[in-house]
């Protein structure tokens, strides 16, 4: 069955270090989206992509986050400079393109440690 | 903007008892209705969902969810729960936003099978 993959599972990284997180969604999906879970809290929506470009994005995703799909397969999140408080498992998932099923599809996740 | 309310943050209960996860939502608009399950350190999967029609869902491991437009709620239940459910179950509300439909999720319901 296909599946979302992510890479790393876990990562430990320096508060200021740029991180990148990446992820490959199933092969025929057209949207594309990154949600994010701090530990204990609820998860939430970070930004879609959808046609190369943002279509939705929440307040969560400030100047620090950048989204891009470099060669049509991986979907990445990259984090410009790392703050303590972005510690969180960082969910990445994709969807068809039908207009009506409704149905995200999500990696097993990411596990972001800023210290 | 929608939001999604899940009363019970913890539900222990015993093994072949019957269980009730609550969840209730708000939206100005039309709503699909998703429950998700997160197993211990894998990724969320779609547990089963209403988009229309029968307001009665089933998934094919037991548990089924009502759709209650009057009572803006979609309690999850299943009748007599094993130690494999033991799991985080999120509800989530998706509305149709342009392209790019987003998920709105609630704080979770950690369910333990007890013994």
């Amino acid at each position: 069955e296909p599946e979302v993959t992510q890479t790393p599972s876990h990562q430990v990284t320096q508060m200021g270090q740029e991180v990148i997180l990446r992820c490959v969604p199933i092969s025929n999906h057209l949207y594309f989206y990154w949600y994010r879970q701090i530990l204990g809290q609820k998860v939430e929506f970070l930004v879609s992509f959808y046609n190369n470009e943002i279509s939705e994005k929440s307040e969560i995703f400030d100047d620090q986050f950048s989204v891009e799909r470099p060669d049509g397969s991986n979907f990445t999140l990259k984090i410009r400079s790392t703050k303590l408080e972005d510690s969180a498992m960082y969910f990445c998932a994709s969807r068809t393109g039908t207009a009506n099923t409704g149905e995200l599809f999500f990696g097993e996740g990411s596990r972001l440690t800023v210290l | 903007a929608q939001s999604v309310t899940q009363l019970d943050s913890q539900v222990p209960v015993f093994e072949e008892a019957p269980v009730e996860l609550r969840c209730n939502y708000s939206s100005s608009v039309s709503v699909y209705l998703f429950w998700y399950v997160q197993y211990p350190n894998q990724g969320l999967q779609l547990l089963l969902k209403y988009l229309s029609g029968s307001t009665l869902v089933e998934s094919i491991n037991g548990f089924e969810a009502e759709f209650n437009k009057s009572q803006t709620s979609f309690h999850l239940r299943k009748p007599s729960v094993h130690i494999s459910d033991t799991a985080e179950y999120f509800c989530a509300v998706g509305i149709s936003s342009g392209s790019a439909r987003q998920l709105t999720f609630g704080s979770g319901t950690q369910l333990t099978v007890l013994p």
